[in-house]
């Protein structure tokens, strides 16, 4: 089994509408982070959390929330969908606080607005 | 605000060729650069990290440079096959240890 998950893996939605995105891990790691990808533009970090009680914003946490139900699971939510929401979206998770740091990442969810 | 470029944006190659992708990055205040590989439906695998007291490290046929004065790191395959062909991403870590993402190489090995 892996080790992160997503669901869904695919998403199609419409404006307006409030989706979740969900991220578990069975890696016991106390990190996890959500990023968005699109064409061109590589990753880039929505929101991070170091532990069940703490929620940092990334670079675009703009129209995106998250919360932390328990160490293993991560969920990212869109309040009101806008097509330029539309991308692939990754959980990762790590365990080192400071320097050597390796991202677990899950397979992606990709999600289209319409 | 660090950026990372990564050159070619894609690449293809013939089975067999050594190739070189390179990265670079604007702060040279980091502290560690990665090297990830993204298969379609796959998501990203980690395939070396260098810390910034290092030059170089190696896995297999990879083999991945540092110079953090001048912001720049390769990523060198050598014999390449077509199991190689994928998008590769380099990522550094610097202040507030989040990892900033360069946009890729897609390459391409054909057989």
């Amino acid at each position: 089994d892996a080790d992160v998950t997503q669901t869904p893996r695919n998403r199609i939605t419409k404006t307006g509408k409030r989706i979740m995105l969900e991220c578990s891990q069975t890696k016991g790691h106390d990190r996890m982070y959500w990023y968005r990808q699109d064409p061109g533009l590589g990753l880039r970090l929505i929101y991070y959390s170091f532990d069940v009680k703490d929620i940092n914003k990334g670079e675009i946490s703009d129209g995106y929330s998250v919360s932390r139900q328990a160490q293993a699971k991560f969920s990212l939510s869109l309040e009101s969908a806008i097509p330029n929401q539309t991308a692939l979206y990754f959980c990762a998770t790590s365990d080192e606080p400071t320097g050597e740091e390796t991202q677990y990442f899950g397979p992606g969810t990709r999600l289209l607005v319409l | 605000k660090q950026e990372v470029t990564q050159i070619p944006a894609a690449l293809s190659v013939p089975e067999g060729e050594n190739l070189v992708l390179n990265c670079s990055f604007t702060d040279s205040a980091i502290y560690n650069l990665q090297w990830f590989r993204q298969d379609p439906g796959k998501g990203l695998t980690s395939l070396l990290l260098i810390q910034s007291s290092q030059r170089e490290q190696t896995s297999g046929r990879l083999n991945a440079s540092l110079d953090k004065s001048s912001g720049r790191s390769t990523l060198y395959i050598a014999a390449s096959q077509p199991g190689d062909s994928a998008t590769y991403l380099c990522a550094v870590r610097g202040h507030g240890n989040k990892l900033v993402f360069g946009a890729g190489t897609i390459l391409r090995v054909k057989s």
